[in-house]
């Protein structure tokens, strides 16, 4: 069985610009969240959808978005970016049901120059 | 407010060696989740184990076992007979049961273990 697959894995992008990162989830799971990973401040939550629809956000700023195709494979934008958007971004998917553990991708490395 | 706290942030030890990972948690709520993760150098998060707050009982996988006291807001983990392969950052995380997705983590700042030859 696949695991959680994400592209690319490494990018490199200049202040400003914009990027869009992809997941997709294990089959057959229907949820997929997203997390930043910085020396700085650790693991952090961004979103989480499920159905299509966002169901929880972390405190992130609206440069941060995301959405959910009906195959459950996700993406996540970030707009102008900024130096401190230089982070791992992780993906990770769930089955549905209450707080189930989620498998995680290798992720996503963007260096922001 | 939820929060992780994992105090240990390095911990070296030779093979062979027993090592436990302390996982302190906050949460006002009853109902919640736990988790451990290991993150290999080559990036992604590896589950390990899920705990329901109403389970207080200590579970053994092989070399590694988990003690959850609720009286401490404590959820451990000790790797007995260190090995190499052992080497990771490890993460402790919570998840509290007010939504039924659940795949929102408060994780723990992480503790790196290296486990030499």
């Amino acid at each position: 069985k696949a695991g959680v697959t994400q592209t690319p894995r490494y990018l490199i992008k200049t202040r400003g610009q914009q990027v869009t990162l992809s997941c997709s989830p294990i089959s057959g799971h229907r949820s997929v969240s997203w997390y930043q990973q910085t020396p700085g401040q650790g693991l952090q939550f961004l979103f989480e959808y499920f159905s299509e629809t966002q169901r929880n956000k972390g405190n992130f700023p609206g440069r941060f978005s995301g959405r959910q195709f009906s195959n459950s494979r996700s993406e996540m934008n970030v707009s102008t970016l900024e130096l401190g958007d230089s982070a791992l971004y992780l993906c990770a998917s769930g089955r549905p049901g209450t707080n189930t553990e989620a498998f995680f991708g290798q992720g996503t490395r963007l260096t922001v120059v | 407010a939820q929060k992780v706290t994992q105090a240990q942030t390095e911990i070296s030890v030779v093979e062979k060696e027993d090592v436990t990972l302390d996982c302190v948690y906050e949460t006002r709520d009853t109902t919640y989740y736990l988790f451990w993760y290991k993150q290999p150098p080559s990036g992604e998060l590896v589950f390990l184990i899920r705990r329901n707050s109403f389970d207080e009982q200590n579970e053994i996988s092989g070399r590694y076992s988990w003690n959850f006291q609720k009286s401490t807001s404590s959820f451990n983990f000790t790797i007995t007979a260190s090995q190499v392969v052992d080497s990771a950052v490890y993460f402790c995380a919570l998840s509290e049961a007010r939504d039924n997705y659940g795949q929102n983590f408060v994780f723990g700042p992480g503790t790196r273990l290296s486990v030499l030859p």
